[in-house]
């Protein structure tokens, strides 16, 4: 099993649309999840941030964290073209060899359409 | 400005030839991160560093070589030994060791190889 997993996608919204883009992870002990967006040909950017259980919102951006269940999801509201990227899910070991490093999913391509 | 800065943007490479990487960066972030991104993929850790004149191998470390003499600088060089570094690199840093935010990474610009 991938240690951060994403939804395969590509995913496709019309725009105004929520888009949901979803994460699982393996290990237990993380406690930091990191969702980033990467715009083609361009690097990541931090979007968002998320460390206790529940919901975190920044505008129309919304990260949930369920850690019983282990998995961790961005939601989009209102979506825009611009939204239109790959998403990348990230968490880091909870110590060990992983100490200190941040595994990244695959990432979900998200195209919103006018 | 604060932030991490990568050259060249675009590399082109002979086989056979060793390159150096550039990144540099003005957060004053302990830890420093190199990823290797292929079409279609995630990101795949090279190397990474979380204090000055140490360094550990990431996932994929066979053909690439690091140095960190300075808490703002972590060259990479790609060796001749790499068999396919085409590839868009990147370059990380975050606050380091601690939970929590100390995991936040930011990336620079990026570098594109190109092996002729």
């Amino acid at each position: 099993q991938k240690e951060v997993e994403q939804n395969s996608g590509p995913l496709s919204v019309p725009e105004g649309a929520i888009a949901s883009l979803n994460c699982t992870y393996s290990d237990r002990g993380s406690q930091s999840f990191f969702w980033y967006r990467q715009y083609s040909g361009k690097s990541p950017e931090l979007i968002m941030s998320i460390y206790s259980n529940g919901d975190k919102e920044d505008g129309r951006f919304t990260a949930q964290l369920n850690k019983a269940s282990q998995y961790v999801s961005l939601l989009i509201r209102d979506s825009q073209p611009s939204d239109s990227a790959t998403y990348l899910c990230a968490a880091p070991g909870a110590g060990g060899t992983s100490y200190g490093k941040l595994t990244f999913g695959q990432g979900t391509i998200l195209t919103v359409h006018p | 400005d604060g932030g991490i800065t990568q050259s060249p943007k675009y590399l082109f490479r002979k086989e056979g030839q060793n390159v150096t990487l550039s990144c540099e960066q003005n957060l004053n972030h302990d830890a420093m991160y190199w990823y290797r991104q292929d079409p279609g993929q995630g990101l795949r850790l090279i190397y990474y560093s979380q204090i000055v004149n140490d360094f550990q191998k990431g996932d994929i470390a066979e053909g690439y070589s690091v140095s960190r003499e300075k808490k703002e600088s972590f060259p990479l060089t790609v060796t001749s030994a790499q068999k396919n570094p085409t590839a868009f690199y990147l370059c990380a840093s975050s606050i380091g060791i601690g939970g929590g935010a100390a995991y936040e990474q930011f990336f620079g610009p990026g570098t594109r190889l190109t092996v002729l």
